[in-house]
């Protein structure tokens, strides 16, 4: 059963840092990962979507990596802006074929509190 | 992008009643839509997945009779909760994706819904 996991829980930093969100995942299996960000009450917006055949994605201030054979990723946030606050939320997508369907497997998330 | 609306964003429904969700594709058709459910301060859990068409696959644990899915368009489906109780209770959020599921997700906005 493919399980994933988000350190750290919650981050609180100040404007300007550079900063780094981890997932990993038990099963290397995965045809993508996704990379999303939720605000309170609110869907999720996609952020990054990184194929099993590709090491990184980046999307302007946004990079994240992906190393499958040790089960990891990270997002990097460059100079990080209050708008930035918001939960992270990292998900793999399971192999082709079956019934799966492509479900997302998600992490518990990174609560990310940028302060002025 | 693909944009993916959720109807309604908040619901209060006395118990036993049900309840109507409905998730639509606007710009895309989408073979596959997923259905989540998200307590407060934890990740999203896969409720069922949908495919036009085809009656839905539960994830374990689920009921099905309680949780009615109909994905009878390649742009809506919905998610009916039946006879509410206050433990039904939750943010439910659906996703969509174009092909088979393996492509990216694009999230709703999510319903709250709250059973009194």
């Amino acid at each position: 059963k493919q399980e994933v996991t988000q350190i750290p829980a919650a981050l609180s930093v100040p404007e300007g840092e550079n900063l780094v969100l981890n997932c990993s995942f038990t099963d290397s299996a995965i045809y993508n990962l996704q990379w999303f960000r939720q605000d309170p009450g609110k869907g999720l917006t996609s952020l990054l979507l990184i194929q099993s055949s590709q090491r990184e994605q980046t999307s302007g201030r946004l990079n994240a990596s992906l190393d499958k054979s040790s089960g990891r990723s990270t997002l990097y946030i460059a100079a990080s802006q209050p708008g930035d606050s918001a939960t992270y939320l990292c998900a793999v997508r399971v192999g082709a074929g079956g019934t799966s369907y492509g479900k997302l497997t998600f992490g518990q998330g990174t609560i990310l509190t940028v302060h002025p | 992008g693909a944009v993916v609306s959720q109807h309604p964003s908040r619901v209060i429904c006395k118990s036993g009643t049900s309840v109507k969700i409905e998730c639509r594709s606007l710009d895309f058709q989408a073979t596959t839509m997923f259905w989540y459910r998200q307590f407060p301060k934890q990740s999203l859990m896969l409720m069922a997945t949908s495919n036009e068409g085809s009656k839905a696959t539960y994830e374990q644990g689920v009921e099905k009779d309680k949780f009615l899915i109909n994905h009878a368009s390649l742009t809506l489906s919905t998610l009916t909760v039946t006879s509410a109780h206050p433990e039904d209770s939750s943010f439910y959020i659906c996703s969509a994706a174009r092909t088979g599921g393996y492509t990216e997700a694009f999230f709703g906005q999510g319903t709250r819904l709250t059973v009194v």
